[in-house]
């Protein structure tokens, strides 16, 4: 069965310190990965995804992931945090299988203290 | 504005009574999902549809039905609530399987 990892469930840094979440699947094919976020009292958002081509995607608010498909990894960064960044963060993937079956990690609650 | 609604956003309710959580969105989108959120666990996938009248398993349907007799609703349906199913429960809808989900805003199910 597939499975999503996520290394971190509580993450505490100091603005400007720098941000690395890891996320690791499990599920040999083709995948569909994304990273999304939730501020305190909001709906989820997409980060960002990612579908083929260059493993290094960018998305909002200076956040970016690389794919490392060896590694089965899609882990998040971000050079410089903000206190505004302090929020939930979720990776998922969706297994080309032709469904629409998506697998979310269990989250990392991120604070960034200001 | 485009948007996933939910509804009702907070529900308590007793062990056996009937219930339905609704879900509407006005984007035109084909596939429709629905997902329990509950402390270390992340979200996970309860049902989900990729059109109207197809619906298929998640991880976690037991205990759970749905519908899609409109492209644009997509109700969760619990026969028999028991207090496992408390939990925090979104709704979501993509325009397909490679894009973005957009969520909805929650629905805090107690059951006690």
């Amino acid at each position: 069965a597939q499975s999503v990892s996520q290394h971190n469930h509580h993450v505490i840094l100091s603005e400007a310190a720098s941000l690395e979440l890891g996320c690791n699947y499990s599920y040999g094919g083709t995948v569909n990965l994304f990273w999304y976020v939730q501020y305190p009292g909001q709906h989820l958002q997409l980060l960002l995804k990612y579908f083929s081509g260059d493993p290094l995607v960018k998305g909002i608010k200076g956040f970016e992931a690389e794919f490392i498909k060896s590694k089965f990894s899609f882990n998040l960064r971000k050079p410089s945090v903000q206190w505004s960044d302090t929020a939930e963060y979720f990776c998922a993937v969706n297994a080309d299988t032709g469904g629409f079956k998506t697998i979310f990690g269990a989250g990392t609650r991120l604070f960034v203290k200001a | 504005e485009a948007q996933v609604t939910q509804n009702p956003r907070y529900l308590i309710t007793v062990t056996g009574k009937k219930l339905t959580v609704t879900c509407s969105q006005n984007m035109n989108h084909e596939y429709m999902s629905w997902y329990r959120q509950d402390p270390g666990l992340g979200l996970r996938q309860i049902y989900y549809s990729m059109n109207v009248e197809v619906t298929d398993k998640g991880d976690v349907p037991e205990g759970y039905k749905v519908s899609r007799k409109e492209k644009r609703n997509f109700p969760l349906i619990l026969e028999s609530p028991s207090p496992n199913q408390t939990s925090l429960y979104f709704c979501a809808s993509s325009s397909g399987i490679y894009n973005e989900q957009f969520f909805g805003p929650g629905t805090r199910l107690t059951v006690l």
